[in-house]
Protein backbone atom coordinates (compact mmCIF):
# COMPACT_ATOMS: atom_id res chain seq x y z
CA UNK A 1 0.00 0.00 0.00
CA UNK A 2 1.17 3.45 -0.70
CA UNK A 3 2.21 5.42 2.73
CA UNK A 4 0.76 8.95 3.48
CA UNK A 5 2.39 11.05 5.91
CA UNK A 6 0.55 14.24 6.95
CA UNK A 7 2.26 16.93 9.40
CA UNK A 8 2.08 18.00 11.93
CA UNK A 9 -0.20 15.68 13.27
CA UNK A 10 -2.05 19.01 15.50
CA UNK A 11 -1.69 22.62 15.79
CA UNK A 12 -2.95 25.71 17.05
CA UNK A 13 -4.47 28.83 14.99
CA UNK A 14 -6.18 31.88 15.29
CA UNK A 15 -8.72 33.07 13.02
CA UNK A 16 -7.34 34.88 9.92
CA UNK A 17 -4.30 33.08 10.43
CA UNK A 18 -3.03 31.46 7.25
CA UNK A 19 -2.27 27.81 7.34
CA UNK A 20 -0.24 24.49 5.85
CA UNK A 21 -0.69 21.09 6.04
CA UNK A 22 1.88 18.75 4.35
CA UNK A 23 1.62 15.22 3.17
CA UNK A 24 4.26 13.09 1.56
CA UNK A 25 3.65 9.72 0.04
CA UNK A 26 5.76 7.01 -0.01
CA UNK A 27 6.24 6.55 -4.08
CA UNK A 28 5.67 8.79 -6.73
CA UNK A 29 1.68 9.52 -7.51
CA UNK A 30 1.59 12.46 -9.59
CA UNK A 31 -1.27 14.57 -9.09
CA UNK A 32 -3.50 11.86 -7.69
CA UNK A 33 -4.04 13.41 -3.97
CA UNK A 34 -7.44 14.89 -2.74
CA UNK A 35 -8.19 16.44 0.47
CA UNK A 36 -11.11 16.25 3.14
CA UNK A 37 -12.10 17.82 6.37
CA UNK A 38 -13.81 16.52 9.15
CA UNK A 39 -15.57 18.44 11.57
CA UNK A 40 -16.43 16.49 14.85
CA UNK A 41 -19.31 13.91 14.89
CA UNK A 42 -19.70 14.70 10.74
CA UNK A 43 -18.71 12.80 7.56
CA UNK A 44 -15.68 13.77 5.52
CA UNK A 45 -16.11 16.39 3.14
CA UNK A 46 -14.27 17.01 -0.12
CA UNK A 47 -12.23 20.25 -0.54
CA UNK A 48 -9.52 19.46 -2.99
CA UNK A 49 -9.57 16.68 -5.36
CA UNK A 50 -6.50 15.87 -8.28
CA UNK A 51 -4.28 18.16 -5.82
CA UNK A 52 -5.07 21.56 -6.65
CA UNK A 53 -8.76 21.60 -7.70
CA UNK A 54 -11.41 23.42 -5.77
CA UNK A 55 -14.55 21.31 -5.33
CA UNK A 56 -17.55 22.82 -6.05
CA UNK A 57 -19.04 24.79 -3.08
CA UNK A 58 -16.08 25.14 -0.98
CA UNK A 59 -14.81 28.36 -0.47
CA UNK A 60 -11.56 29.69 -2.17
CA UNK A 61 -9.16 30.25 1.11
CA UNK A 62 -8.63 26.43 0.64
CA UNK A 63 -5.99 25.73 -1.41
CA UNK A 64 -3.88 22.41 -2.78
CA UNK A 65 -0.88 22.17 -3.96
CA UNK A 66 2.44 19.63 -5.21
CA UNK A 67 2.81 16.94 -7.43
CA UNK A 68 4.64 13.69 -7.16
CA UNK A 69 5.49 12.63 -3.50
CA UNK A 70 4.95 16.26 -1.69
CA UNK A 71 1.53 17.98 -1.42
CA UNK A 72 0.24 21.07 0.69
CA UNK A 73 -3.49 22.29 1.60
CA UNK A 74 -3.30 25.96 2.45
CA UNK A 75 -6.23 27.69 4.58
CA UNK A 76 -5.41 31.54 3.53
CA UNK A 77 -7.40 33.07 6.47
CA UNK A 78 -8.87 31.00 8.74
CA UNK A 79 -12.73 31.02 9.77
CA UNK A 80 -14.16 29.67 12.87
CA UNK A 81 -15.78 26.64 10.92
CA UNK A 82 -12.48 25.58 9.59
CA UNK A 83 -11.53 24.51 12.63
CA UNK A 84 -11.54 20.61 11.93
CA UNK A 85 -9.40 17.52 11.18
CA UNK A 86 -7.77 17.40 7.38
CA UNK A 87 -7.16 14.20 5.65
CA UNK A 88 -5.16 13.42 2.62
CA UNK A 89 -5.54 10.71 0.34
CA UNK A 90 -4.17 9.32 -2.39
CA UNK A 91 -6.43 7.91 -5.78
CA UNK A 92 -2.83 6.47 -7.64
CA UNK A 93 -3.38 3.18 -6.64
CA UNK A 94 -7.21 1.50 -6.53
CA UNK A 95 -6.08 0.30 -2.85
CA UNK A 96 -7.10 4.08 -1.30
CA UNK A 97 -4.93 5.19 1.62
CA UNK A 98 -5.24 8.28 3.73
CA UNK A 99 -3.16 10.01 5.82
CA UNK A 100 -3.19 9.91 9.79
CA UNK A 101 -4.93 13.62 9.73
CA UNK A 102 -4.13 16.97 10.86
CA UNK A 103 -6.22 18.44 13.65
CA UNK A 104 -6.53 22.03 13.81
CA UNK A 105 -7.66 23.56 16.53
CA UNK A 106 -8.46 26.94 18.26
CA UNK A 107 -5.47 28.59 19.70
CA UNK B 1 -29.88 17.13 -3.83
CA UNK B 2 -27.12 14.29 -4.37
CA UNK B 3 -26.68 12.51 -0.85
CA UNK B 4 -26.29 8.89 0.69
CA UNK B 5 -28.36 8.19 3.08
CA UNK B 6 -27.22 5.41 5.91
CA UNK B 7 -29.07 2.90 7.63
CA UNK B 8 -29.25 3.89 12.01
CA UNK B 9 -26.84 2.99 14.54
CA UNK B 10 -26.38 -1.21 15.35
CA UNK B 11 -25.74 -2.38 18.58
CA UNK B 12 -24.45 -6.10 18.52
CA UNK B 13 -22.74 -9.17 20.14
CA UNK B 14 -19.76 -11.10 19.05
CA UNK B 15 -20.45 -13.46 16.43
CA UNK B 16 -23.85 -11.99 15.36
CA UNK B 17 -24.72 -11.12 11.79
CA UNK B 18 -25.30 -7.89 10.89
CA UNK B 19 -26.33 -5.98 7.33
CA UNK B 20 -25.97 -2.31 6.84
CA UNK B 21 -27.22 -0.46 3.73
CA UNK B 22 -26.73 3.22 2.24
CA UNK B 23 -28.90 4.70 -0.36
CA UNK B 24 -28.70 6.80 -2.78
CA UNK B 25 -30.20 9.92 -3.88
CA UNK B 26 -30.68 12.72 -6.56
CA UNK B 27 -28.48 11.10 -9.09
CA UNK B 28 -28.18 7.97 -11.54
CA UNK B 29 -27.03 5.41 -8.77
CA UNK B 30 -25.51 2.83 -11.45
CA UNK B 31 -23.32 5.68 -12.92
CA UNK B 32 -21.14 5.58 -9.75
CA UNK B 33 -18.85 3.11 -7.48
CA UNK B 34 -19.83 3.16 -4.24
CA UNK B 35 -16.78 2.91 -1.65
CA UNK B 36 -16.63 1.69 2.06
CA UNK B 37 -14.63 3.59 4.68
CA UNK B 38 -14.46 2.25 8.04
CA UNK B 39 -13.28 5.27 10.63
CA UNK B 40 -12.23 3.37 14.26
CA UNK B 41 -12.91 6.09 17.67
CA UNK B 42 -10.10 8.85 17.21
CA UNK B 43 -8.34 7.35 14.43
CA UNK B 44 -8.41 8.35 9.92
CA UNK B 45 -10.02 7.02 7.35
CA UNK B 46 -9.57 3.16 6.08
CA UNK B 47 -10.79 2.01 2.71
CA UNK B 48 -12.55 -1.61 2.95
CA UNK B 49 -13.52 -1.60 -0.61
CA UNK B 50 -15.68 -0.59 -3.71
CA UNK B 51 -18.81 -1.81 -5.43
CA UNK B 52 -19.53 -0.66 -8.99
CA UNK B 53 -23.57 -1.05 -8.80
CA UNK B 54 -23.30 -1.33 -12.93
CA UNK B 55 -22.03 -4.41 -12.59
CA UNK B 56 -21.62 -5.20 -9.39
CA UNK B 57 -17.56 -5.63 -9.49
CA UNK B 58 -16.20 -5.48 -6.48
CA UNK B 59 -12.33 -4.09 -5.66
CA UNK B 60 -11.87 -5.58 -1.58
CA UNK B 61 -8.80 -4.11 0.58
CA UNK B 62 -6.93 -7.46 1.24
CA UNK B 63 -7.17 -6.83 5.29
CA UNK B 64 -10.93 -6.96 4.32
CA UNK B 65 -11.57 -10.05 2.32
CA UNK B 66 -13.20 -12.31 3.40
CA UNK B 67 -14.29 -10.57 6.56
CA UNK B 68 -16.78 -8.41 5.06
CA UNK B 69 -19.20 -8.67 1.49
CA UNK B 70 -20.37 -5.55 -0.55
CA UNK B 71 -23.28 -6.23 -2.13
CA UNK B 72 -25.80 -3.41 -4.19
CA UNK B 73 -29.80 -3.71 -4.78
CA UNK B 74 -30.07 -1.55 -8.08
CA UNK B 75 -34.08 -2.10 -7.58
CA UNK B 76 -33.90 0.01 -4.57
CA UNK B 77 -30.79 1.83 -5.35
CA UNK B 78 -28.91 0.87 -2.19
CA UNK B 79 -25.77 -0.76 -1.16
CA UNK B 80 -24.53 -2.90 1.45
CA UNK B 81 -22.03 -4.10 3.88
CA UNK B 82 -22.59 -7.29 5.74
CA UNK B 83 -20.88 -9.42 8.39
CA UNK B 84 -21.62 -13.41 9.02
CA UNK B 85 -19.45 -12.94 12.57
CA UNK B 86 -19.07 -9.61 14.16
CA UNK B 87 -16.05 -8.99 16.59
CA UNK B 88 -15.17 -6.60 18.72
CA UNK B 89 -12.52 -4.64 16.68
CA UNK B 90 -15.13 -4.13 14.15
CA UNK B 91 -16.42 -1.22 16.90
CA UNK B 92 -16.49 1.92 14.36
CA UNK B 93 -18.33 4.47 11.83
CA UNK B 94 -18.84 2.96 8.35
CA UNK B 95 -19.17 5.52 6.11
CA UNK B 96 -20.26 5.13 2.31
CA UNK B 97 -18.90 7.20 -0.20
CA UNK B 98 -19.63 8.34 -3.78
CA UNK B 99 -16.27 7.31 -6.13
CA UNK B 100 -16.50 9.96 -8.96
CA UNK B 101 -14.20 8.72 -11.95
CA UNK B 102 -15.21 11.54 -14.78
CA UNK B 103 -11.98 13.01 -15.32
CA UNK B 104 -10.32 10.04 -16.71
CA UNK B 105 -7.79 8.34 -14.30
CA UNK B 106 -8.49 10.50 -11.56
CA UNK B 107 -11.05 9.61 -9.05
CA UNK B 108 -12.37 11.05 -5.37
CA UNK B 109 -15.32 10.61 -3.02
CA UNK B 110 -17.40 13.25 -3.50
CA UNK B 111 -20.20 12.19 -1.60
CA UNK B 112 -20.65 11.27 1.64
CA UNK B 113 -23.29 9.19 3.77
CA UNK B 114 -23.42 10.55 7.55
CA UNK B 115 -22.07 7.48 9.01
CA UNK B 116 -23.41 4.07 10.54
CA UNK B 117 -21.82 3.83 14.03
CA UNK B 118 -21.79 -0.11 14.78
CA UNK B 119 -20.71 -1.01 18.55
CA UNK B 120 -19.70 -4.56 18.87
CA UNK B 121 -19.67 -5.82 23.19
CA UNK B 122 -20.93 -8.38 24.54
Amino acid sequence: DIQMTQSPSSLSASVRDRITITCRSSQSIGSYVNWYQQRPGNAPRLLIHTANILQSGVPSRFSGDGFDRDFTLTISSLQPEDFATYFCQQSYSYHYTFGQGTKVEIK
Amino acid sequence: DVQLVQSGAEMKKPGESLKISCKGFGYRFTRFSIAWVRQKPGKSLEWMGTISPGDSNIKYRPSFEGQVTLSVDKSINSAHLQWSSLKASDTAVYYCARLDESDGSYNWFDIWGQGTLVTVSS
